[in-house]
């Protein structure tokens, strides 16, 4: 079975510029969480969507980030314009909508902002 | 809001000592505790979790955990320490009502010496 996959791996992009993840849950997964983790800090939560629906958004920092999942099944979340702070890696991670709290991370992205 | 800390954000041991990765919480309920581990490249992966079960836990890999509610603590062991063991450790903490949402320690680097 397939884990969850986050594309691409590493991102570098210009002050300005808009960048967009991908997250690709594994399947059957309703759950799909966004996490952040900011210069070697604490992950930090983002957002939780419960199939297409946005549940829990409370730590989405600002109105630059938009999450979407089309369908239900994979999920984007698009930085525009990104900012310096904005740099970090982000996580995905999803899980069976029986067992919320056993949530399986993909490697992350690595987004740079010069 | 959760709060979790991890003591140490680097620890160094020699190959066959023991491994202690110290985390506690900041809430008065107990909620649900987790550790995860992260490889190089890799994803955030599940080493153990505390459900409010056995407050000693067993996990993959030889390591546990021991829940102290007195102490507000969940720190993670294992006896004789392997040079493959050598990653980064996050404690997280979920609550007992929102299993959606997860808080991060700040991560330990675990460093084993030949």
């Amino acid at each position: 079975e397939a884990g969850v996959t986050q594309f691409p791996s590493h991102s570098v992009i210009e002050k300005g510029q808009t960048v967009t993840l991908r997250c690709d849950p594994i399947s059957g997964h309703d759950n799909l969480y966004w996490y952040r983790r900011v210069m070697g800090k604490e992950i930090k939560f983002l957002l939780h969507f419960v199939k297409e629906s946005k549940q829990d958004e409370s730590g989405m920092p600002n109105n630059r980030f938009l999450a979407e999942r089309t369908g239900g099944t994979y999920s984007t979340l698009k930085v525009q314009p990104a900012e310096l702070e904005d740099s970090g890696v982000y996580f995905c991670a999803s899980s069976q909508e029986s067992v919320p709290y056993e949530q399986y991370f993909g490697p992350g992205t690595r987004l740079t902002v010069t | 809001a959760q709060s979790v800390t991890q003591l140490g954000s680097h620890v160094s041991v020699s190959e066959g000592a023991l491994v202690l990765l110290r985390c506690n919480y900041s809430s008065s309920v107990p909620p649900y505790l987790f550790w995860y581990v992260q490889y190089p490249n890799q994803g955030l992966q599940l080493l153990l979790k505390y459900t409010s079960a056995a407050t000693l836990v067993k996990g993959i890999n030889g390591f546990e955990a021991e829940f102290k509610k007195s102490e507000t603590s969940f720190h993670l062991t294992k006896p004789s320490a392997h040079m493959s063991d050598a990653a980064e450790y996050f404690c997280a903490v979920s609550e007992r009502y929102n299993f959606n949402k997860f808080y991060f320690g700040s991560g330990t680097k675990l460093n084993v010496k030949p």
